[in-house]
């Protein structure tokens, strides 16, 4: 069946060390999307892409790296210079096409760094 | 700074009663809104979703209703369960590039 996967659902990793969050979808959506969020806090976007090989920056890009090879795959990758990383992490995916719609959200990873 | 405001972090109802959340915008630009529900450790699920060119959009137990002029949009559930009880987001789009959530609005029925 159709939808997002996220892996792991969480994870554990020292300060310092890069970390990559998997995104996977089966949806055909052209658009995907990472988000953070925060206790207290709204869903912060930091990078989307809309089309394979193209992806924008979004409010809090800083600290994190993405890459579009394959229209299914969205990873995210958590650099060191990332000042506070551990946050819960969702990544999401929509059509674009005839129309924007809503977005499809994967299960999340939690993301601790100690 | 903060497009899509809900300025209620939280909300109890009794079971069987309406439940109003709200959301404030504030770029004219937006024109497609959705409310989203997400329980804790999960991603959020799509609940209901309109156009700028409506007013109000109904499905089942949950309408959205737009106010433009006053940039203001709400979800009512009625009548509340205790399985709503979730966190809700708010969201509005200008062109579907990008999404910008409220800080959501915990519900919790008493049933």
């Amino acid at each position: 069946d159709g939808g997002i996967t996220q892996s792991p659902k969480y994870l554990f990793r020292k300060e310092g060390q890069n970390v990559t969050l998997s995104c996977e979808q089966n949806l055909n959506h052209d658009a995907m999307y990472w988000y953070r969020q925060d206790p207290g806090q709204g869903l912060r976007l930091i990078y989307y892409s809309q089309i394979v090989n193209d992806f924008q920056k979004g409010d809090i890009a800083e600290g994190y790296s993405v890459s579009r090879e394959k229209k299914e795959s969205f990873p995210l990758t958590v650099t060191s210079a990332q000042k506070n990383p551990t946050a819960f992490y969702l990544c999401a995916s929509s059509p674009l096409f005839p129309s924007p719609g809503e977005q499809y959200f994967g299960p999340g990873t939690r993301l601790t760094v100690t | 700074d903060q497009q899509v405001k809900q300025n209620s972090p939280s909300l109890s109802v009794q079971e069987g009663r309406i439940s109003i959340l709200n959301c404030d915008y504030t770029n004219s630009m937006f024109d497609y809104f959705l409310w989203y529900k997400k329980y804790p450790a999960e991603g959020p699920t799509f609940l209901i979703s309109i156009s700028s060119i409506k007013d109000k959009n109904e499905d089942g137990r949950f309408t959205v209703f737009l106010n433009k002029s006053a940039k203001h949009l709400s979800l009512h559930i009625v009548p509340s369960q205790p399985g709503d009880s979730a966190v809700y987001f708010c969201a509005a789009s200008d062109t579907g590039n990008q999404f910008y959530f409220g800080t959501g609005t915990s519900l919790t029925v008493i049933p």
